[in-house]
């Protein structure tokens, strides 16, 4: 299963709403669907699991939502520190277990 | 306190060897290694599962054959075991906890440079 991203790259500033995609390429359980963030330098960080649940110390202006192969992450009022690229994830059943996106770069404006 | 902390990266030459290790503190979950090309996404390289699963291995294609993954439980440790090194194979590799089909803890990463 192969996951598209878009857009590449989102130019927003902040206080505004921003919405990124995720496409799979077949039908997928939410179950096995999550968003990370990633800064420069630093490992990923898991944002949201079973495509609308965020995960611990995660603030509300993020949401996700979705199923079967179109998934949304959504920022409501961006911060300067979301600017980020941000990976979907889906766990498989068959090898590769874990499968990304290929990254949305979400710059400032 | 979680923790994940990896060592052993640098800089190896083409068909060489390298060993990751990564200090960890959550023995008896299933850990994964993911790994980074520079200025590129994110790659899933393997996981190992825990005793009650007799630890049992899977690998990405990419890797298969060349790399093997394996725990220390008595010490919290994971390791990485890299042979067959090929240029592409340099990324920052990441240790992560895996946690019900997320990876929820995530290690601060090592380089590793396969360049002759």
């Amino acid at each position: 299963i192969v996951l598209t991203q878009s857009p590449g790259t989102l130019s927003l500033s902040p206080g505004e709403r921003a919405t990124l995609s995720c496409r799979a390429s077949q039908s997928v359980s939410s179950t096995y669907f999550a968003w990370y963030q990633q800064k420069p330098g630093q490992p990923p960080r898991l944002l949201i699991y079973d495509a609308s649940t965020r995960a611990t110390g995660i603030p509300d202006r993020f949401s996700g939502s979705g199923s079967g192969t179109d998934f949304t992450l959504t920022i409501s009022r961006l911060e300067p520190e979301d600017f980020a690229v941000y990976y979907c994830q889906l766990f498989g059943s068959s090898l590769p277990l874990y499968t990304f996106g290929q990254g949305t770069k979400l710059e400032i404006k | 306190e979680v923790q994940l902390v990896e060592s052993g990266g640098g800089l190896v030459q083409p068909g060489g060897s390298l060993r990751l290790s990564c200090a960890d503190s959550f023995s008896g979950n299933f850990m994964n290694w993911v790994r980074q090309a520079p200025g590129k996404g994110l790659e899933w390289v393997g996981r190992i599962k825990n005793k009650a699963n007799n630890y049992i291995t899977e690998y990405a294609a990419s890797v298969e054959g060349r790399f093997t993954i394996s725990r220390d439980e008595s010490k919290k440790s994971l390791f990485l075991q890299m042979n067959a090194l090929k240029t592409e194979d340099t990324a920052v590799y990441y240790c992560a906890r895996d946690f019900y089909y997320r990876l929820d803890y995530w290690g601060q990463g090592a380089l590793v440079t396969v360049s002759s």
